[in-house]
This record gives structure tokens, C-alpha cells and sequence, in this order.
């Protein structure tokens, strides 16, 4: 099983600041890596898939990089409606697809 | 685009549970669905997965040979029948649509349900 570590488990920004978010996969899982906000309450997001492809209805605000083992998710000049945890999630190895432990974004 | 969910319930160990999900706004025997669950303590866990077509399906370790997957395509309906119910299956299930973007998208999930609350205890 694909192990996924996200850091910083919290994220301390400002409105109108950037942040960046990183995961770290135990091997290798291509580009095949999704993000998601879950704010509370809600359930969780899609944001991005591919590593780097928004979904519909996404801000440009919010993009990804990276590949093989190494992620980042940037969220530029942040809004309030951001402040969120966001999660990563690899497809590469199956089953099971394995998420992140989360990373919160607080004001 | 929508996927509704039954209401969760307390259960006591070694107990039942079945769960359902009616899906709208899409066609629903296209998609891959999955279940996912989330505690505190262990953040986001996949469950289980269905093709399309129900032919297929696949189970996290931790709940193989307790769960079953099973979808009603004349229904629009996907469920979860959870047995042998144990104190560490009490989370909150989701219910989810595998993406359709291509090659391995239908293994992320672009539409969430509400969630229900599972609860197993004595």
C-alpha cells in the first residue's frame, strides 16, 4: 500500500497570501494524484487530478505540480472561502487508493 | 449532479448495516462508484469500488469479507451492506462517482455525497 504524507499538518496565511502544500508518496504513482478541499461540515472536493489539471468550476487560483513521488498543490493570493483542509490522493497503485492525512489551511 | 444518501444509524457490534446512495444528474451506469470513510483519528479511508457495471468490485483489506459493494443501475441506486460490524467501522461513510476524464480517472472521486454517520457501539 501506497503511503501519502502531506506537510504541514497546519498552514498559518494570511488572506491574500499564497500557500503552498506538499505531499509525498512512498513510490512512485506517475501523475496520478488528485486534491480536495473539505471544509467543515462538507464533504470533500475535487480541486485537481492528473497532478495538475483543475476541475470544472476550479479557481486558476489553485494549481499542482509534480510528479512520481513528489507534490505540490498552490493556492495563490488565498480567499477567505480557502481556509479549508485540503487532502491528496494517489490512483497508481490500486487497490486501495490512499489519501493523505490532510493539511490544514487556517487564518 | 447529486448523490443522496441514506441516513446512517448505531448499530452494536457484530451487528448490520445497509447503506444507500440514489444518484441524479448523471448517467449513473457509466460511472465507477466508490465508498469512502472518514474518522478523526484516520482521516480519509477508501472502502470499495464498483464498475459501471457491478462486475467488478474491490474492497479495502480492512472490511473485505464483511462488506459488499452492489449497485442498482434500473435504480440509480449504489449500497453499501456492511456485517460483522466492529467499534473501528464507526465513522462517516461517503458515497462517490469515479471520474470519467480518462485513462484511470474513474479511481478519484469528482462528486461526493452528503455523508452518513455510522456509529457501532454496545
Amino acid at each position: 500500500e501506497i503511503v501519502m504524507t502531506q506537510s504541514p499538518a497546519t498552514l498559518s496565511v494570511s488572506p491574500g497570501e499564497g500557500a503552498t502544500l506538499s505531499c509525498r508518496a512512498s513510490q512512485s504513482v506517475n501523475k496520478n494524484l488528485a486534491w480536495y478541499q473539505q471544509k467543515p461540515g462538507q464533504a470533500p472536493r475535487l480541486l485537481i487530478s492528473g497532478a495538475s489539471s483543475r476541475a470544472t468550476g476550479i479557481p486558476a487560483r489553485f494549481s499542482g505540480s509534480g510528479s512520481g513521488t513528489e507534490f505540490t498543490l498552490t493556492i495563490s493570493s488565498l480567499q477567505s472561502e480557502d481556509f479549508a483542509v485540503y487532502y491528496c490522493q494517489q490512483y497508481n497503485d490500486w487497490p486501495p487508493v490512499t489519501f493523505g492525512q490532510g493539511t490544514r489551511v487556517e487564518i | 449532479v447529486e448523490l443522496v444518501q441514506s441516513e446512517g444509524g448505531v448499530v452494536r457490534p457484530g451487528g448490520s448495516l445497509r447503506l444507500s446512495c440514489a444518484a441524479s444528474g448523471f448517467t449513473f451506469d457509466e460511472c465507477t462508484m466508490h465508498w469512502v470513510r472518514q474518522t478523526p483519528g484516520k482521516g480519509l479511508e477508501w472502502v470499495s469500488l464498483i464498475s459501471w457495471d457491478g462486475e467488478s468490485t474491490y474492497y479495502a483489506e480492512s472490511v473485505k469479507g464483511r462488506f459488499t459493494i452492489s449497485r442498482d443501475n434500473s435504480k440509480n441506486s449504489l449500497y453499501l451492506q456492511m456485517n460483522s460490524l466492529r467499534g473501528e467501522d464507526t465513522a462517516l461513510y461517503y458515497c462517490a462517482k469515479g471520474g470519467q476524464s480518462g485513462p484511470g480517472s474513474h479511481l478519484y472521486m469528482d462528486v461526493w455525497g452528503q455523508g452518513t454517520t455510522v456509529t457501532v457501539s454496545s
